[in-house]
């Protein structure tokens, strides 16, 4: 079993859609998670980090459950330029964990 | 501007030549990092360094070699003996710490061996 899984995709929504990615992992012990963004060809981008209360960024929301073990990524009113594959990133230390992505288009 | 360069952006190379993946940043950042992603996975850790003049092995270091001489730079070289060179490499840095901290992320370079 990976120690980090998302759903591969992919999402074709439509814009304005709510869309929302979730992510398991493994190791009880991880620490910190993220949600990075990366465009095709490009480099990981960081989107956003989740916490334990959960957090909110303009459109985005990202929740955290520990007890499942399970972090989720919730957009509200798609753009086109949403259009990208999320990360879901989970961090023991040094030890960064990438899952492998969910690819999400957004059309017109 | 701060951030993190890595050249070149593209690479091409015969089977069975070493080659060596450049990789510096300015953002004052103690720790470095170099991954490879190939086609639908997710980024697999080749190796890290926390601090100058150490580094350790990640999950696929066999058939790469790094050095940590300056903290600003952590070149990675790809030697004959990896047997599927041909990837998307990406180098990071992130503050180092008993704090867990995001990693920041370089253009990356594609590497091609034929």
């Amino acid at each position: 079993r990976k120690e980090v899984e998302q759903d591969p995709g992919p999402f074709n929504v439509p814009e304005g859609a709510t869309v929302a990615f979730n992510c398991t992992y493994s190791n009880s012990a991880s620490q910190s998670f993220f949600w990075y963004r990366q465009d095709c060809r490009k480099e990981p981008k960081l989107l956003m980090s989740v916490y334990s209360s959960g957090n909110e960024d303009g459109r985005f929301t990202a929740q955290l459950n520990r007890a499942s073990q399970y972090i989720s990524l919730l957009i509200r009113d798609s753009k086109l330029s949403d259009s990208a594959t999320y990360l879901c990133v989970v961090n023991r230390g040094n030890d960064m964990r990438f899952g492998a992505g969910t690819r999400l288009t957004v059309k017109p | 501007d701060g951030g993190i360069t890595q050249s070149p952006k593209y690479l091409f190379r015969k089977e069975g030549q070493n080659v060596t993946l450049s990789c510096e940043q300015n953002l004052n950042h103690d720790a470095m990092y170099w991954y490879r992603q190939d086609p639908g996975q997710g980024l697999r850790l080749i190796y890290y360094s926390q601090i100058v003049n150490d580094f350790q092995k990640g999950d696929i270091a066999e058939g790469y070699s790094v050095s940590r001489e300056k903290k600003e730079s952590f070149p990675l070289t790809v030697t004959s003996a990896q047997k599927n060179p041909t990837a998307f490499y990406l180098c990071a840095s992130s503050m180092a710490g008993t704090d867990v901290y995001e990693q920041y992320f370089g253009p990356g370079t594609r590497l091609t061996v034929t």
